[in-house]
């Protein structure tokens, strides 16, 4: 299995407060990805990095930032949570030069009240 | 927006039986990769077609991929009880910045023992 992580795993939150999840890879992968899984629309790309501090946004990027310092960690903050953010959040890293195949982290369960 | 588009959304069959599922989309494509979701995990890849072939086997799996009617179909033989999961069909499109993938809504599979 790749090398990838998800901290937190669950999380519940109230409405206002900023959250940040990690992801964290030990693969040496350039590409990170952030997706939401929500019933009924599958998986939607937030944001992504392309290398250290290069990202961009995904289809679903309003109420997101992300920041990647470094090559193993992508972070994604909801700088202030609503209850429409309530999702599954998972991670993936992908190897340039391969053939497009992505790893997935565990998930992070997200619960806004 | 959800380029892929799988069918049925949901399938049920009895152990030993195949499973047939239909992933349509709409850009042309670079490869288009199915995956598989084990209930509260992530996603693992099972195998990637490019746009170049027609047929690909990977033990039980059978993937066609038929670019002129822009559609895919998977196809898992002697189903067992552990190949219940959700699969979802990713597309690659040409031209994708950062190898991002289009993930269809997934069809959920029940085999039942």
């Amino acid at each position: 299995d790749a090398g990838i992580t998800q901290s937190p795993r669950h999380k519940v939150t109230e409405t206002g407060t900023p959250v940040t999840l990690r992801c964290h890879q030990t693969e040496n992968h350039r590409y990170m990805y952030w997706y939401r899984q929500d019933p009924g629309h599958g998986l939607r790309l937030i944001h992504y990095s392309y290398g250290v501090k290069d990202t961009d946004k995904g289809e679903v990027s309003d109420g997101y930032s992300v920041s990647r310092s470094k090559t193993e960690d992508f972070l994604l903050t909801l700088e202030s949570a609503t209850s429409s953010q309530t999702s599954v959040y998972f991670c993936a890293i992908n190897e340039r030069g391969g053939e497009n195949e992505q790893f997935f982290g565990p998930g992070t369960r997200l619960t806004v009240l | 927006s959800q380029q892929g588009e799988e069918d049925p959304q949901a399938l049920s069959i009895q152990e030993g039986e195949n499973a047939t599922m239909n992933c349509s989309y709409k850009t042309s494509i670079n490869n288009l990769q199915w995956y598989r979701q084990n209930s509260g995990r992530g996603l693992v890849h099972l195998i990637l077609i490019r746009s170049n072939e027609r047929e690909k086997h990977s033990g039980r799996l059978r993937v066609t991929l038929d670019t002129s009617k822009k559609s895919s179909s998977l196809l898992i033989t002697a189903s067992r009880a552990a190949d219940t999961a959700s699969y979802f069909c990713a597309t690659a499109p040409i031209k994708a910045a950062g190898n991002k993938l289009t993930f269809g809504g997934g069809t959920r599979v029940l085999v039942k023992p």
